[in-house]
């Protein structure tokens, strides 16, 4: 596609539950990151994917957080057992390789009630 | 720690004035860095990068300085828009040869123009 995209725009979930995120890249884009934004803050870094190379996941907070890349594309962060805490925009990026600008998605507001 | 951080959380800008939005970093080591602008509701937008090999580059209405002696970076906007509000995030990203990928962000800098 023309950017990245990412689904659903919105999720509202109970505490407790379990979520899952979707990211597509940038077509040709081999990087993939996470991010974490809370409210009027700036990004937290989560998790990176470049290539088959294992991903870099020394962002994730808790080992509630996880997220895959499968065929080097689509790419999913899973949050299981849903705590308050983890409300937040979820945004992800693509660049075409490491080191270089970002293309942010439109991001996955996330609310745990 | 080493972080990237604002001098202004907010500015306000009459329409058609400059502006100018700094920030100051504190990793050494860092030689590429990056301006996004996100409104509300949407994700970050790319705005313009420099690497630290460079004191300044320009692009379509903006420029950004970077003076590494006192590690400090800043974004001008020439005949500021009311289209041009949003928050703005400057980024850092040490040693971007292989392997180095991270973005470290500022807490942002929310830019309101008064028409």
């Amino acid at each position: 596609g023309a950017g990245v995209s990412q689904s659903p725009s919105n999720k509202v979930t109970e505490k407790g539950k379990d979520v899952e995120l979707r990211c597509d890249p940038i077509s040709g884009h081999t990087a993939l990151y996470w991010y974490r934004q809370s409210l009027g803050q700036g990004l937290e870094f989560l998790i990176y994917f470049q290539g088959n190379s294992a991903p870099d996941k020394s962002g994730l907070p808790s080992d509630r957080f996880s997220a895959e890349r499968t065929g080097g594309s689509v790419s999913t962060l899973t949050i299981q057992r849903t705590q308050q805490e983890d409300s937040a925009v979820y945004l992800c990026a693509s660049s075409l390789a490491s080191g270089l600008k970002q293309f942010f998605g439109p991001g996955t507001r996330l609310t745990v009630l | 720690g080493e972080s990237v951080g604002l001098h202004l959380p907010t500015l306000s800008v009459q329409e058609g004035d400059n502006s100018i939005i700094n920030c100051a970093y504190s990793n050494s080591a860092s030689d590429y860095f990056i301006w996004y602008k996100q409104e509300s509701g949407k994700g970050p937008q790319f705005i313009i990068d420099i690497r630290s090999n460079m004191d300044k580059r320009q692009g379509q209405r903006v420029t950004v300085l970077l003076n590494k002696t006192v590690k400090h970076l800043s974004l001008q906007i020439a005949a500021t828009q009311p289209g041009d509000s949003a928050v703005y995030f400057c980024a850092e990203n040490k040693d971007s040869g292989a392997g180095s990928y991270q973005l470290t962000f500022g807490k942002g800098t929310k830019l309101s123009v008064i028409p």
